[in-house]
This record gives C-alpha cells, structure tokens and sequence, in this order.
C-alpha cells in the first residue's frame, strides 16, 4: 500500500540552527509530494508541495527535494526560528486519487 | 484563515451517544474531506465528497456517516460514541475531484468521557 514514515518527535533545536525532518514513502506509481504545517491551535495548512522526481518545492524559507531514488522527501531550513515551532507532515497522493496519506508528524520546538 | 468553518470547535459527550460535525467549505470549493487526528493513529483519511457525491472511503467505522448537501456543507455524524473516538476531526476543501493542496479547517475536538 501507500504509506508514509516521518522521524519521529519531538526535534527540539536552537533558534538558527539547521533543521533536517526526514520523509520516506512507499506508493504505487509515481506520486505527488507534499509538506503540510499544523500550528498550535489551528488546522494544517499547505508549507510545499513537488509533483514529479527532482522538483524542489520552497516556501518561508523551507525546502524538500523530491528524490526518488530514495523515495524520500526531506524538509530542510537554514536557520529556523521559534515562529517555525509546529508539527510538520509529510504526505502523498497517488495520480487521480481522491486522498491525501500522512505521515505521522514530527513536532518541532525552537527554543530562544 | 483558510476558509474552511468547522463547528463546534469543542464538544464532551458519553459513551453511546451521537455527535454531528458541521464543516463549511472554501468558497466555490466542491470537495470535501474528513480526517480522523487521534495521538496513536495520526492522520486517517475518513471520506470525501465532490459535489454532493461520495467519491472516496477511507478507514471509516460503520457507525460513523457523512453526507455533503446541495449548498455544499457537509456534516459527519458520530453514533454508539466510544471512549477510543476521542480525538481532532480535521474538514479539508479543495476545488477539485483528486486532492492537490487541501485547505483546512481548525478542527472539531471531540471527548467521549
């Protein structure tokens, strides 16, 4: 089946330090690639998404390489801030179906 | 704000009874989605709506039903409520049939004490 596994929390860091969340998948054919955020108290919302082998998706100063030599997907930042505290899903779907399938989540805290 | 009304936010109940959750899609969104957020299982994928019709099930109990009406809302109905159906219940929309960007409601917290 199609699945997800995420590195398990919680990751706690240093305000600017390098952040590395990995992402693993397992799918039937070729999957689009995604990494939602869910901030505390509020529903997730889209962080980045990349739909074929090689796309990088960007945003806020995130990044995820879809690698599917090693069906991963990475969430990497250069220096996170304590406005980045959340939990972090990765997530897949397969060409034309109708869901999304997440991963766990990873929680991430950064301290001042 | 992603757009996406879920109500109510908090809701307590017992053991055997029966709960409705209201979810308010994006403007002009046809899609809906409902997601189970409990602590051991994560994210499970319940069902979707696309324009009034069922379009995909996921790990949905037999006690569980949802339904999307002509105005688009859609409401998912909890009945025989068990300890283990407490958790975040998560409305998604999105314009489309096949999910691309979901956009996400806060949440229906439910506790069955």
């Amino acid at each position: 089946g199609n699945s997800v596994t995420q590195m398990e929390g919680p990751v706690t860091l240093s305000e600017e330090a390098f952040l590395t969340i990995n992402c693993t998948y397992t799918a039937t054919g070729y999957p689009s690639l995604f990494w939602y955020v869910q901030y505390p108290g509020e529903g997730l919302q889209l962080l980045l998404k990349a739909t074929k082998a090689d796309d990088k998706g960007s945003n806020k100063g995130f990044e995820a390489t879809y690698r599917k030599e090693t069906t991963s997907f990475h969430l990497e930042k250069g220096s996170v801030q304590v406005s980045d505290s959340a939990v972090y899903f990765c997530a897949l779907r397969i060409q034309g179906a109708q869901k999304l399938v997440f991963g766990q989540g990873t929680r991430l805290t950064i301290n001042p | 704000d992603s757009g996406v009304t879920q109500t109510p936010k908090h809701l307590i109940t017992a053991t055997g009874q029966r709960v409705t959750l209201r979810c308010s899609p994006r403007s002009g969104d046809l899609s809906v989605y409902w997601y189970q957020q409990s602590l051991d299982q994560g994210l499970q994928f319940l069902i979707q709506y696309y324009n009034g019709e069922e379009r995909a099930k996921g790990n949905i109990l037999e006690r569980f039903s949802a339904q999307q009406f002509p105005d688009l809302h859609s409401e998912l109905n909890l009945s025989s409520l068990e300890l283990g159906d407490s958790a975040l219940y998560f409305c998604a929309s999105s314009p489309w049939d096949a999910a691309g960007e979901l956009f996400f409601g806060e949440g229906s917290r439910l506790t069955v004490l």
